[in-house]
């Protein structure tokens, strides 16, 4: 069945640096993959979709590259500051032909002054 | 702005009882899910629904059903709440059209079985 991992391991790096998140998927290739920012009690809130013929997208500090060969997604805070401390988490589609997703369990980011 | 709002943020029930929960979108979309989320296993569909009066099981839909009688909401029916059904319910909509897709959410509720 599909599986989404990401590093349950809390992320901590200091403010101005750049953080770097994965995202792995086995057993299936998805047309697209969405990332979404999710903060303590709150529910997620969408930041970026890439698809499978783009290598990257970017958005103003954000950006998303998606590399089919290796089933994997990496997401790139750039200069990162304290406001960016929250948990992100992965979402590939499900199917080809299906708006559902498959939501990873997330990575917490603390970025610290 | 799109948003998406649940009837309650918290809630306590009682092993046993039906326990309803609304999602209530006001962007005319066509999909709504619901979701679990519980620490270490992360966001679980329970139920989508991609029309009215339709709807299609997700991951973990024992013990649950649901309702979408009109466009804008989406109801969560536990038949029997049980304590292993506590945790925080995410409600969210999208559309089928457009390139994004995204998901928009509510703040969640977060239920307690006792």
């Amino acid at each position: 069945s599909q599986k989404i991992e990401q590093n349950s391991e809390a992320l901590n790096i200091q403010e101005g640096k750049t953080a770097t998140l994965t995202c792995n998927y086995t057993n299936y290739s998805p047309a697209y993959l969405q990332w979404y920012r999710q903060d303590p009690g709150r529910g997620p809130v969408f930041l970026l979709l890439i698809r499978e013929n783009e290598k990257e997208k970017r958005k103003e500090r954000l950006k998303v590259t998606f590399d089919t060969t290796l089933k994997q997604s990496l997401f790139h805070i750039t200069a990162s500051q304290p406001a960016d401390s929250a948990t992100y988490l992965c979402a590939p589609v499900a199917s080809y032909n299906t708006d559902k997703l498959i939501f990873g369990t997330g990575t917490r980011l603390q970025v610290f002054p | 702005d799109v948003k998406v709002t649940q009837s309650s943020r918290y809630l306590v029930k009682r092993t046993g009882e039906k326990v309803f929960l609304e999602c209530v979108q006001d962007m005319d979309h066509e999909n709504m899910f619901w979701y679990r989320q519980d620490p270490g296993l992360g966001l679980r569909l329970i139920y989508f629904s991609y029309d009215v009066k339709m709807k299609e099981k997700g991951d973990i839909p024992e013990g649950y059903s649901v309702s979408r009688e009109k466009k804008e909401r989406f109801s969560l029916i536990l038949e029997s709440a049980s304590t292993n059904q506590t945790s925080m319910y995410l409600c969210a909509s999208s559309t089928t059209s457009g390139g994004a897709r995204e998901q928009y959410f509510g703040p969640g509720t977060r239920l307690t079985v006792t």
